[in-house]
């Protein structure tokens, strides 16, 4: 079963701009982590936040976390066309072994 | 330099064939997971393994067989039983104690013919 969903599945956005993706999930969780995939590639790890965290900034990624909504955001800001890629958000539950579970990702167009 | 390695990257296969992907990591991972993506359907869990000689189904392992006989190898057998084993797979490590970020492979992309 899938934990994260995110949203928007797909967004197309000018060079410049912020690009805002969300991730959902269902069940309690120790952390949250977002990744980016590049076409025909592995996953990279962008980010990580822990339950008892809101919000973190790397760069000009910014993720908040919402644990009272089941909700995370990672924001993009002043975007470049190398960002074009799939996001996907991973979610670990409470309890059990460490079993990231991934959302269907979105998929970002940076428009140069 | 130290990473995870997959191999093949691209494998073609005929029906009826069992096949073997490779994962080696030399990052002194504990635990390696393998992965299967499609089109639209994201990331989803085929198997994981938290020690060497001990693993444990995920959500589709169906079809598919592992092994853990060395820590630093985790390879995915795709079994003639796989109705359906044209997709990407990947396989990730991580150190159990952090509870952090999955290290990927470049994938591997298995076609059936």
């Amino acid at each position: 079963s899938q934990q994260g969903e995110e949203d928007p599945q797909a967004l197309s956005i000018q060079e410049g701009e912020n690009a805002t993706m969300n991730c959902s999930y269902k069940t309690s969780i120790n952390n949250l982590q977002w990744y980016r995939q590049n076409s025909g590639r592995g996953l990279v790890h962008l980010i990580l936040i822990r339950s008892n965290e809101r919000e973190k900034h790397s760069g000009r990624l910014r993720v908040t976390l919402d644990t009272s909504k089941k909700s995370s955001s990672l924001l993009i800001t002043a975007s470049r066309a190398a960002d074009t890629a799939s996001y996907f958000c991973a979610t670990d539950a409470k309890g059990g072994s460490y079993i990231p579970t991934f959302g269907r990702g979105t998929s970002l167009i940076v428009h140069p | 330099d130290g990473g995870i390695t997959q191999s093949p990257k691209y494998l073609f296969r005929k029906e009826g064939q069992n096949v073997t992907l490779s994962c080696e990591q030399n990052l002194n991972h504990d635990a390696m997971y393998w992965y299967r993506q499609d089109p639209g359907q994201g990331l989803r869990l085929i198997y994981y393994s938290q020690i060497v000689n001990d693993f444990q189904k995920g959500d589709i392992a169906e079809g598919y067989s592992v092994s853990r006989e060395k820590k630093e190898s985790f390879p995915l057998t795709v079994t003639s039983a796989q109705k359906n084993p044209t997709a990407f797979y990947l396989c990730a490590s991580t150190i159990l104690a952090n509870t952090g970020e999955l290290f990927f492979g470049e994938g591997s992309r298995l076609t059936v013919l």
